[in-house]
């Protein structure tokens, strides 16, 4: 059962502390997102990639996130220093884009569970 | 940048009714999808839409794709406490059907009593 894999699923920190979130996303999908959800803004996009290139990361503020994709399999979010209004729940997603101009997938992006950030 | 106003916020509902939600924009969208979040756990797809005026269905649930290519509703037909969740609307501008930038509305928070 192919799904997205998130760690931590918690996480408590306190203010100042580096904190790195990972996903490994579904095994042949090239694209791979970020999402921030919280109360008040509800599911933002931070960063994308697609065959690991970052593609766009305008809603991630970038003095203190960084995104990176090591390798197909790993996706990793980092937060330095972390601070109490980054306390959301981190989620990643991926999907599957043809390349090929006219070619499309279902649109569809598999969620993983989310890793709920708290910043003391 | 793009938004989406998704309403009502919340619904609390009596099981066996029918419920209805939809999303509006002010930008057009190329495909509308609609996502439903249980607790603690990510958002799974219920319903892509691709084409204005398009009407999917899905077991009870009913969306369609807004003409004007800006708004989108999703019906839910005789609910049952397990339809309790959060409901997203998500709009693509990008190529059709491509997995990018999915922009999503707020969220309606339906609840379901017995």
């Amino acid at each position: 059962d192919a799904r997205v894999t998130q760690t931590p699923r918690h996480k408590v920190t306190e203010m100042g502390q580096e904190v790195t979130m990972r996903c490994q996303p579904i095994l042949g999908h090239n694209t791979v997102f970020w999402y921030r959800q919280t109360m008040m803004q509800g599911l933002e996009l931070l960063a994308y990639f697609r065959n690991r290139a970052p593609l766009d990361d305008s809603g991630m503020p970038k003095d203190r996130f960084s995104a990176e994709m090591p390798d197909a399999t790993l996706a990793t979010l980092k937060i330095q220093p972390s601070e109490p209004r980054d306390s959301a729940v981190y989620f990643c997603a991926s999907g599957l884009v043809f390349l090929i101009t006219g070619g499309a997938d279902t649109g569809e992006l598999f969620f993983g569970e989310g890793s709920r950030l708290t910043v003391l | 940048g793009q938004q989406l106003n998704q309403s009502p916020q919340s619904m609390f509902i009596q099981e066996g009714e029918d419920v209805s939600m939809n999303c509006t924009s002010s930008s057009i969208f190329n495909t509308w999808l609609w996502y439903k979040q249980d607790p603690g756990e990510g958002p799974v797809l219920l319903i892509a839409l691709y084409k204005a005026g398009e009407l999917t269905s899905n077991g009870r649930l009913t969306a369609q794709f807004g003409i004007t290519r800006k708004d989108s509703f999703l019906n839910i037909s005789a609910s049952i406490p397990s339809d309790v969740g959060i409901y997203f609307c998500a709009g693509q501008s990008g190529p059709q059907g491509g997995s990018e930038k999915l922009v999503f509305g707020k969220g309606t928070k339906l609840t379901v009593n017995p």
